[in-house]
């Protein structure tokens, strides 16, 4: 079945550097991905859907890389800011009801 | 207001406990799921329902049982809580590739 791998578990940046987050997948046949934001003791908020025919996305203050070819999915903080620690998760979506979870990056933006 | 509610939000109780903890959704979508969310932020999918019938199921223990009524409710029991089953437990739906999530129950079995 799918497989996702999600890089790095932990990742403290300092305020005004950029924050980069890499999601692996296995499955040539996935053809949707997400990216979630979750704060602490809060739920997963979405911060982009992504379609596997976008390559590239653009957020406030984040961008969404698609590579298909080394089916590669990243997320990249563009100016981290303290607002910004939380912990990240990306999901691929393969079929209706199935969507795999990558183990999450907590994020900690230094003042 | 549309969303995904769950309730209670904190539950702490012994261990050999049952439990329930219920999901409602307003979006009108047409499947549900339940997640646990251990203490390292781990997602594991654990039930998925789609109009009332079982969709996939991960493999949980047997203490743990999906229940739902109609395709806007998806609720969660426990049986016997163990103290590996302390952690968040998430409720979310979807129609399509659009998932929202519910803001958690937290279980605590001391």
């Amino acid at each position: 079945g799918e497989q996702v791998e999600q890089r790095p578990p932990h990742l403290s940046v300092r305020e005004g550097d950029s924050a980069v987050i890499t999601c692996t997948y296995t499955d040539p046949n996935s053809y949707y991905f997400f990216w979630y934001k979750q704060e602490p003791g809060a739920s997963l908020q979405l911060l982009m859907k992504v379609f596997s025919s976008t390559e590239i996305n653009e957020g406030q203050g984040f961008t969404v890389l698609l590579n298909k070819k080394d089916k590669r999915l990243s997320l990249n903080l563009t100016a981290a800011h303290p607002g910004d620690s939380a912990a990240y998760f990306c999901a691929v979506w393969t079929n209706a009801y199935k969507v795999i979870f990558g183990k999450g990056t907590h994020l900690h933006v230094l003042p | 207001e549309t969303a995904v509610f769950q309730t209670p939000n904190y539950h702490v109780t012994q261990v050999g406990n049952e439990v329930s903890f219920n999901c409602k959704q307003t979006l009108g979508h047409d499947t549900m799921y339940w997640y646990k969310q251990d203490s390292k932020k781990l997602l594991k999918i654990m039930f998925s329902y789609n109009n009332k019938q079982l969709i996939v199921n991960e493999t949980v223990p047997r203490r743990f049982s999906p229940q739902s009524s109609d395709k806007a409710h998806l609720n969660l029991r426990i049986k016997s809580v163990e103290p590996e089953d302390s952690a968040v437990y998430l409720c979310a739906s979807s129609r399509g590739q659009d998932y929202t999530f519910g803001s958690g129950t937290r279980l605590l079995v001391i």
